[in-house]
């Protein structure tokens, strides 16, 4: 299995509703990520996880609560969204460089992503 | 981070090579030159990376000016399937905890004619 793949494709919800996305790899990769893509704008890094912890968070809303549960899966839950936050949102995932500091990364693989939409 | 510089738009036609530049001008010793792309309505797909030689890859070349404040992402003989828009990033190496993040830039929108 050599990609990631996220759940759900497109989802639209409500300003009160709690969702939450999923993404998964079965590549032994230990870095898993989590951007957002306003349309037409690159995209933006909004957390890092290395070997199952948080290490990276760009100051992201705590709307937003990214939980990694395993080394293979990745979940950002959702609460309380605003309609500003409509935007794809991609997954990606690393591996380690090999025989160095477990914080060194190589290319990322990313996801097709979710397309999330708030009413 | 140190930022890069790549023009807005590019186009070219099917079979012909494709140079694509970017320009580094702040980059550092330990900085990787990482190139992605994304195709309309899909995930970002790493390219290639270099830190001071020129590289090839089954995709693509990357020429590494010698002071690498510049790069070149050349692309043999664009494809129709080769449509998208252009990442250049600079990615911190050692010294650093930073996770591989990659800090992405406006990038190049490449248009490929028939």
């Amino acid at each position: 299995d050599t990609e990631v793949t996220q759940t759900p494709k497109h989802l639209v919800m409500g300003m009160t509703n709690k969702k939450s996305l999923k993404c998964e790899q079965h590549m032994g990769h230990r870095a898993m990520y989590w951007y957002k893509q306003k349309a037409k704008k690159p995209p933006e890094l909004m957390f890092v996880y290395s070997y199952e912890k948080l290490s990276i968070n760009e100051s992201v809303p705590s709307r937003f609560s990214p939980e990694c549960p395993n080394s293979s899966l990745l979940n950002l839950h959702l609460h309380a969204l605003q309609p500003e936050d409509s935007a794809l949102y991609l997954c990606a995932s690393s591996p380690p460089v090999a025989g160095v500091a477990r914080y060194r990364y190589n290319e990322q693989f990313f996801g097709p992503g979710t397309r999330l939409t708030v009413l | 981070d140190a930022k890069t510089t790549q023009p807005n738009s590019m186009e070219s036609n099917e079979e012909e090579p494709v140079h694509l530049p970017c320009n580094h001008s702040t980059i550092s010793g330990t900085d990787y030159i990482h190139w992605y792309r994304q195709l309309p309505s899909q995930g970002p797909e790493y390219v290639i990376h270099g830190l001071t030689s020129n590289v090839n890859n089954r995709m693509a070349s990357l020429a590494i000016a010698e002071d690498r404040k510049s790069s070149t992402l050349i692309l043999h003989r664009a494809t129709l399937r080769d449509a998208a828009v252009y990442y250049c990033i600079l990615r911190r190496g050692a010294g650093g905890t930073s996770y591989g993040k990659l800090t992405f830039g406006q990038g190049t929108i490449l248009t490929v004619h028939p």
